[in-house]
């Protein structure tokens, strides 16, 4: 089966630095995508991993280890507007061609001054 | 350029009726999704679209549910005799075209609210 877990809220203070894990079981793996989706808004996309490393991007950066099914999203110097829901997704073996992706419940992180 | 546009943004209907709910997605994009996010729950995978074809639809919860597209651009998503447990948000994603066998990311669309009374 296929399953994605992932904090379900997190509360970090702003100008700080947070860390949000996610585990995963697929049917195989090709990827991991992190996105962003503040309330009532639309998901935006925030990084893609699929070789084992740190990708790094601004303030934000993502973690894959493939051989153990985890992924982490760092955000440092926290801003009020981090707060938001943060999706972690696994585009399983097979689906290289679709695309089709499948999703964590969402972390709901809440920045505070 | 525009992004994905969906329409209604929010959409109220009786049990037992039926609702058309549509996705303008990115020009160029070849690729088109339908995800549902209810209550709690992650985004959960409808069908997909590769240009006007469907090649997986696996997420379709019942045959209630149903989408198409015409000219490699607009989709509908159609449920009929909607149920309480179909409430939730329809959110509609495109991409561009793989390459090299990897598809790009995913853009969203602001998603239709549904709500079943």
């Amino acid at each position: 089966g296929q399953n994605i877990d992932q904090p379900t809220e997190m509360t970090a203070t702003e100008g700080a630095i947070v860390q949000i894990n996610c585990t995963y079981q697929t049917s195989g793996f090709n990827g991991l995508f992190w996105y962003q989706q503040h309330a009532g808004e639309a998901p935006t996309f925030l990084s893609y991993n699929v070789l084992d490393g740190l990708e790094e991007k601004g303030r934000f950066s993502s973690f894959l280890s493939r051989s153990k099914g985890y992924s982490y999203l760092l955000l440092k110097e926290l801003q009020m507007k981090d707060s938001a829901s943060y999706l972690c997704a696994v585009r399983p073996s097979g689906s290289s061609n679709t695309g089709k992706l499948i999703f964590g419940q969402g972390t709901t992180l809440q920045v505070k001054p | 350029g525009a992004g994905v546009s969906q329409s209604p943004s929010n959409k109220v209907t009786e049990k037992g009726k039926d609702v058309e709910l549509r996705c303008d997605p990115i020009s160029g994009h070849t690729a088109l999704y339908w995800y549902r996010q209810s209550l709690g729950q992650g985004l959960e995978f409808l069908i997909y679209f590769q240009g006007n074809s469907a090649p997986d639809k696996s997420g379709l919860p019942s045959d209630r549910f149903s989408a198409e597209r015409t000219g490699g651009s607009v989709s509908t998503l159609t449920i009929q005799r909607t149920q309480q447990e179909d409430s939730a948000v329809y959110l509609c994603a495109s991409s561009s075209p793989p390459r090299g066998g990897v598809s790009s990311e995913q853009y969203f669309g602001p998603g239709t609210r549904l709500t079943v009374t």
